[in-house]
């Protein structure tokens, strides 16, 4: 079945670097999205890789290796804003995404 | 900027009750969704629709749930008799043709007590 794996939760200061792990298991794969939550609210679009390499959307970044099964969101200079749960999801045929079990960042001043 | 809504925003009913769940999604979107996520779990899929039709659904989506576009602007998730485990916030979602980012409305949070 589908499965992705990424850690429960995260703590780090305002200013600092935090990377995000997402590893995958699946057949069908299209490409990783990366979303954000906050609690009590949407999830919201960050980015999206098909192809393997770096995607760069200012403070985020987001990271691809598809013979690795695996990717990764860097979240730099951190705010304490960001603070929020942060999913990876992989996309399938038919655009479904199927998301992962979200890690919690904590930012702390 | 366009958003997705959904209408009601707390929807409390009894078991074995038909709910409603409305969305309006953005308007020039072509693809259309729905996901559930219940308090403090993941996000889960529910199904996807596009030309008039369902494009994929999951084990979740049985026969109790049904969508339907009755117009050029809603969207809607039925569920004919409600279980307690159907208790979640259940979010709308639409997206662009050629386009991979899915816009999420507001949520719905469904109580079945």
């Amino acid at each position: 079945g589908q499965s992705l794996e990424q850690p429960s939760e995260v703590t780090a200061v305002e200013g600092a670097i935090v990377q995000i792990n997402c590893t995958y298991q699946t057949s069908g794969f299209y490409g990783l999205s990366w979303y954000q939550q906050h609690d009590g609210g949407a999830p919201t679009f960050l980015s999206y890789n098909a192809l393997d390499g770096l995607e760069e959307t200012g403070r985020f970044s987001s990271f691809l290796s598809r013979s690795d099964s695996y990717g990764y969101l860097l979240l730099q200079e951190l705010q304490m804003k960001d603070s929020a749960s942060y999913f990876c999801a992989e996309r399938a045929a038919g655009n479904k995404l199927t998301f992962g079990g979200g890690t919690r960042v904590l930012v702390k001043p | 900027e366009p958003e997705v809504t959904q209408t009601p925003s707390h929807q409390v009913t009894q078991m074995g009750q038909e709910v409603i769940l409305r969305c309006v999604p953005i308007s020039n979107h072509l693809y259309f969704y729905w996901y559930r996520q219940i308090l403090g779990q993941k996000v889960e899929f529910l199904v996807s629709f596009y030309n008039n039709e369902i494009s994929e659904k999951s084990e979740i989506f049985d026969d109790q749930f049904s969508v339907e576009r009755p117009d050029g602007s809603n969207f809607t998730l039925k569920i004919r008799s409600t279980k307690l485990e159907d208790s979640a916030m259940y979010f709308c979602a639409s997206g662009r043709q050629g386009r991979d980012e899915q816009y999420f409305g507001p949520g719905t949070r469904l109580t079945v007590t």
